[in-house]
């Protein structure tokens, strides 16, 4: 059964150092989600992109955080420079379609990061 | 986007049916209820989702009241994998928006 790849599972970092997480969709998924999940809480979008192009990031913290799907498969999103409170799961989900469907989102494992 | 609220925690036997509930007084008339849950330093699974009708499949069975503002998840014979969190998620046309879910445990 096809997966949303994650890399990597666990990351652990100190505050003001840069962090990477890779993410591989479902193959020929068009959608790409990245979230954000604090202990305890649901999951919070902070980006959304069809294909290359980015559909959604009002709550991606531009001083710091950015994304990028360059080729419109795999992507990365990235922290620089990390502070103590982004400390959480970072989640990346994939769907055939985009807005305004039904479309099921599956979700990777996560990729878990731990700011000192 | 409409939003949902469920009950923190939910205990049942295992064995017995699992049914957990989801108000969504605000829903508008073309946003689907969507239920996904999450084990424990997983990722969410998808599990169901429905407009009007009341749907199933292998795994649940959801349950809209007519006037679709609450539904109802039902795991017909809950095991103890089935311990999660349960979110219900009202989908519109952007995306979806997760509350907090109900903690479900299942108990020998």
């Amino acid at each position: 059964e096809a997966e949303v790849a994650q890399s990597p599972r666990y990351k652990i970092t100190e505050k003001s150092q840069a962090v990477a997480f890779w993410c591989d969709p479902i193959s020929g998924h068009a959608t790409l989600y990245w979230y954000r999940q604090i202990l305890g809480q649901g999951p919070e979008l902070l980006v959304q992109f069809q294909d290359e192009s980015v559909v959604d990031d009002s709550q991606l913290p531009k001083d710091r955080f950015s994304a990028e799907r360059l080729k419109g498969v795999d992507s990365t999103l990235k922290i620089q420079p990390a502070e103590l409170g982004d400390s959480a799961m970072y989640l990346c989900a994939s769907s055939l379609m985009g807005q305004g469907n039904t479309g099921e989102l599956f979700f990777g494992e996560g990729s878990r990061l731990t700011v000192l | 986007d409409a939003k949902t609220t469920q009950p923190t925690s939910m205990d049942c036997a295992e064995g017995r049916a699992a049914n957990l509930p989801c108000n969504h007084s605000t829903i508008s008339g073309n946003e689907y209820v969507y239920w996904y849950r999450q084990i424990h330093s997983q990722g969410p699974q998808y599990i169901i989702h429905g407009l009007k009708n009341n749907e199933t499949n292998e795994m649940a069975s959801l349950i809209i009241t007519e006037d679709r503002k609450s539904s109802t998840l039902i795991l017909p014979h809950a095991t103890l994998r089935d311990t999660a969190v349960y979110y219900c998620i009202v989908r519109g046309y952007y995306q979806l928006i997760w509350g907090a879910g109900t903690k479900l445990i299942i108990k020998p």
